[in-house]
């Protein structure tokens, strides 16, 4: 398994501002994840972020709006730009490992809630 | 594209009934894999099974249960003699093995389950 650890674990930020949400894993991960959970939604899928790449942004999500960083194996960061109370929402951090063609389960961090007013 | 239906919004039984929570899935992939998350209040999202497209074994572990048929493409969870601790959103994902797509996981909607004492 993986320890996944998330900051902050909540805010309430203002619209027009940007809040950067930062994801540690306690080992070293093939892959990871960000998600949106909107208020009484399903997750949905923002982007994979590449170590040492640009991020690979799913249909509806643009780089201007949630910038990614991953510099290492073990840490990753979303920014939320901009903010609108839309933003609102549980950020999630997933990992994943991957090793002969076989996934292994998948982790997901204890979210960060965001409330923008 | 990959689409996951869990057609149940909410189920609410008495404590120690059986319930089962259906999950429909959608591919054109023959190599994926199947995952059930549970979502307590608290919001933290807890690994339950995953099960490779390759292995249609059902799995028991305590009062769990997992019924995986291709045929009919569902992946159905009984919880056995359910406890008011089990009252949580359950959610049923599906992630595909081709490079392109990575290990991202689709989500179905997510059931609410109810357990009353």
């Amino acid at each position: 398994s993986a320890v996944i650890s998330q900051k902050p674990s909540r805010d309430i930020c203002q619209r027009g501002t940007s809040l950067t949400i930062q994801c540690q894993v306690d080992s070293q991960v093939t892959m990871m994840f960000w998600y949106r959970q909107q208020p009484g939604q399903s997750l949905t899928l923002i982007a994979t972020a590449n170590q040492g790449s640009e991020a690979t942004y799913e249909s509806g999500f643009v780089i201007d709006k949630f910038p990614i960083s991953r510099p290492n194996l073990t840490f990753s960061t979303l920014t939320v730009s901009n903010m609108s109370p839309e933003d609102s929402s549980i950020y999630l951090c997933s990992v994943a490992r991957r090793g002969s063609g076989i996934l292994d389960e998948q982790y997901f961090g204890p979210g960060t809630r965001l409330t923008v007013t | 594209a990959q689409k996951v239906t869990q057609a149940q919004t909410e189920i609410s039984v008495v404590e120690k009934e059986d319930v089962t929570l259906d999950c429909v899935y959608e591919t054109r992939d023959t190599t994926y894999y199947l995952f059930w998350y549970k979502q307590p209040p608290s919001g933290e999202l807890v690994f339950l099974i995953r099960r490779n497209s390759f292995d249609e074994q059902n799995e028991i572990s305590g009062r769990y249960s997992w019924n995986f048929q291709k045929s009919t493409s569902s992946f159905n969870f009984t919880i056995t003699a359910s406890q008011v601790v089990d009252s949580a959103v359950y959610f049923c994902a599906l992630s595909v093995a081709g490079e392109t797509s990575g290990s991202r996981l689709t989500f179905g909607e997510g059931t609410q389950l109810t357990v009353n004492p």
